[in-house]
């Protein structure tokens, strides 16, 4: 049971370029998450999903697509990543709305 | 939800009881208070949530006042690895369909 895993675990982009952040969980959550965590700050929610084919908008959403076409993989996507995108990323996972799973995080870098 | 506000830093020393404080006067009825907390570099914790009664578990204790405008996170007997920034968040229980929304928390020092 791995739990909430990210891949990759570390990534460097140039501005312009695009790339995605696979999330997966193997514990048959139906809510899925994805945040960023800038330095000295608090988690900020991005994009969330309450069930497979589903996606809604966060608190900070601009610059950011998300697909969940399975029940276990949630997927974020920066179509031009910009350096403000610079940021470590965390998926979770929850039964419903009970306790959230968090992943290890993804830390980006835009150049 | 709520707004919750939580110290900015506290200091424990190793072996004794860490009491981490959250404010939110404006809680309402169906609001349940939850904790988690970050350890450097990793993904957050959950540790424990509750809605009117204390709640124990291995981890730690939640004491909800009675008013509920506030409460109190204990970790019995703090250890070095219980350094980390612990997060008070309030939000409407199951059924609501609100995230979770993370303050800047309180960062506490677990000293030898």
């Amino acid at each position: 049971n791995a739990g909430v895993t990210q891949t990759p675990k570390f990534r460097v982009l140039k501005t312009g370029q695009s790339m995605t952040l696979l999330c997966a969980q193997d514990m048959n959550h139906e809510y899925m998450y994805w945040y960023r965590q800038d330095p000295g700050m608090g988690l900020r929610l991005i994009h969330y999903s309450v069930g497979e084919g589903t996606t809604a908008k966060g608190e900070v959403p601009d610059g950011y697509n998300v697909s969940r076409l399975k029940k276990q993989n949630f997927l974020l996507g920066l179509e031009s990543a910009a350096p403000s995108q610079t940021s470590v990323y965390f998926c979770a996972s929850s039964y419903w709305e009970y306790e959230q799973y968090f992943g290890p995080g993804t830390r980006l870098t835009v150049t | 939800d709520a707004k919750t506000t939580q110290p900015t830093s506290m200091d424990c020393a190793e072996g004794r009881a860490a009491n981490l404080p959250c404010n939110h006067s404006t809680i309402s009825g169906n609001e349940y208070v939850y904790w988690y907390r970050q350890i450097h570099s990793q993904g957050p914790q959950y540790i424990i949530h509750g809605l009117k009664n204390n709640e124990t578990n291995e981890m730690a204790s939640l004491i909800i006042t009675e008013d509920r405008k506030s409460s109190t996170l204990i970790l019995p007997h703090a250890t070095l690895r219980d350094t980390a920034v612990y997060y008070c968040i309030v939000r409407v229980g199951p059924p609501g369909n609100t995230p979770l929304v993370f303050g800047k928390g309180t960062r506490l020092s677990v000293i030898a």
